[in-house]
């Protein structure tokens, strides 16, 4: 089946700092890639929808300037954090897609993130 | 705006024995389809199964079988013959058909008890 790798698994920073996050399809070309956050326990949340060689859409809530997305190719997004505060600290999901709307999803393994 | 709820935060079940988890959706869209995902303590995203909301006949896969009340905003996942293995949180999805969009509910954590 297709691969999602998604990079680094786990990182800590302090807080401040930036942390950038790889979401890569490895055997098809990702049109849609979408980016979910999960406190623990809780649900995954929808945090932004990015198309290939466009601007993401954000969901309302979802500060565009702090967790910049780019889609810069059919197999690569990424997720920057941008001066990351302790309450940014969460497990950071992709998934993608190739194809239309009712193509299947797949989900990389996420990323702890934790700041210090 | 879609809307998809968990109401059974919890759930157990014995070894070998049947359950049922609940859902329950909202949606003013025509073209969607619904999942429902598990989610090992490796957070691992993990399709369990797919149900178009244009068919009628309930998805199954294996020991995993849905019943599909449409009229009713229902999707259940009903687990037979539960396996240590099956321990996990469920989440309940919905899909749009228009924007691809999933989204989660709140989901159930499975307690399979030896």
């Amino acid at each position: 089946g297709a691969v999602v790798s998604q990079h680094p698994s786990r990182v800590i920073c302090k807080s401040g700092t930036s942390v950038k996050i790889e979401c890569r399809s490895l055997d098809f070309q990702a049109t849609t890639m979408f980016w979910y956050r999960q406190f623990p326990k809780q649900s995954l949340m929808l945090m932004a929808t990015s198309n290939e060689g466009s601007k993401a859409t954000y969901e309302q809530g979802v500060e565009k300037d702090k967790f910049l997305i780019n889609h810069a190719s059919l197999t690569l997004s990424t997720l920057t954090v941008t001066s990351a505060h302790p309450e940014d600290s969460s497990f950071y999901i992709c998934s993608a897609r190739g194809g239309g709307a009712r193509e299947k999803l797949f989900f990389g393994s996420g990323t702890q993130l934790s700041v210090l | 705006a879609q809307t998809v709820t968990q109401s059974q935060p919890e759930m157990s079940v014995q070894e070998a024995e049947t359950v049922t988890l609940s859902c329950t959706y909202d949606t003013s869209e025509s073209d969607y389809y619904l999942f429902w995902y598990k989610q090992p303590p490796s957070r691992q995203m993990i399709l369990v199964i797919r149900q178009e909301a244009y068919k009628q006949q309930n998805a199954t896969e294996n020991r995993f079988s849905v019943n599909f009340q449409k009229a009713a905003k229902s999707f259940s996942l009903k687990i037979s013959d539960s396996q240590l293995g099956d321990a996990a949180m469920y989440f309940c999805a919905y899909g749009s058909g228009n924007t691809g969009k999933l989204i989660f509910g709140q989901g159930t954590t499975l307690q399979v008890k030896p």
